[in-house]
């Protein structure tokens, strides 16, 4: 069965950090380009970056209030894919999901979210 | 920045056909945006729906249908049924890594 499952969300404070994973599995996870994606409480879906694979270079992309801030990584001998999320802020609270990117240009596997509190 | 712009809201009838749209704040919206829909209903992840401007993903039903009308992406919904009610978003690959989410449209069916 193809799978994302995502773990590591949690309350931290302003100006703190956190680390989630993405756990993949049912398809060939080192193939596979992969996006993080975030919706705040009652809000919209908002793009949050991707990774390409190795093959195809491994480089990120990051939206423009994440960049500099966040960092996406992966472990190609875990299928696990991680977001590195530093200096947080509270318009960061959000589900956090992860997706696979397929045809180049869509996402077509979605995780089931892990949620992100930012608060003091 | 680039806004994509979608109805707030729809309402339909059981049965019923409804059209929505998604648009660029600024110039029209073509193929080579590759643009997406997804359906999400509250609580849920996300569902993909259409791909590549009009291609169903596996084992969504033909009575969705993605394509461009004028100079925005549109989804319809053809005959819909009340496990449509949903919230629904498109998304734009802006081309270097930069994808954009419309959005959302709210479709209630009664």
């Amino acid at each position: 069965e193809v799978q994302l499952v995502e773990s590591g969300g949690g309350l931290v404070k302003p100006g703190g950090s956190l680390r989630l994973s993405c756990a993949a599995s049912g398809f060939t996870f080192s193939k596979a380009w992969m996006s993080w994606v975030r919706q705040a409480p009652g809000k919209g879906l908002e793009w949050v970056g991707r990774i390409k694979s190795k093959t195809d270079g491994g480089t990120t992309d990051y939206a423009a209030p994440v960049k500099g801030r966040f960092t996406i990584s992966r472990n190609d001998s875990k299928n696990t894919l991680y977001l590195q999320m530093n200096s947080l802020k509270t318009e960061d609270t959000a589900v956090y999901y992860c997706t696979r990117i397929n045809w180049g240009s869509a996402f077509d596997i979605w995780g089931q979210g892990t949620m992100v509190t930012v608060s003091s | 920045q680039t806004v994509v712009t979608q109805e707030p809201s729809f309402s339909v009838s059981p049965g019923g056909t409804v059209t929505l749209t998604c648009g660029l704040s600024s110039g029209s919206v073509s193929s080579r945006y590759y643009p997406s829909w997804y359906q999400q209903t509250p609580g849920q992840a996300p569902r993909t729906l259409i791909y590549s401007t009009n291609t169903r993903s596996s084992g969504v039903p033909d009575r969705f249908s993605g394509s461009i009308l004028g100079n925005k992406a549109a989804l319809t919904i053809t005959g819909a049924q009340a496990d449509d009610e949903s919230d629904y978003y498109c998304v734009l690959y802006m081309g270097s890594g930069d994808y954009v989410f419309g959005t959302g449209t709210k479709v209630t069916v009664l």
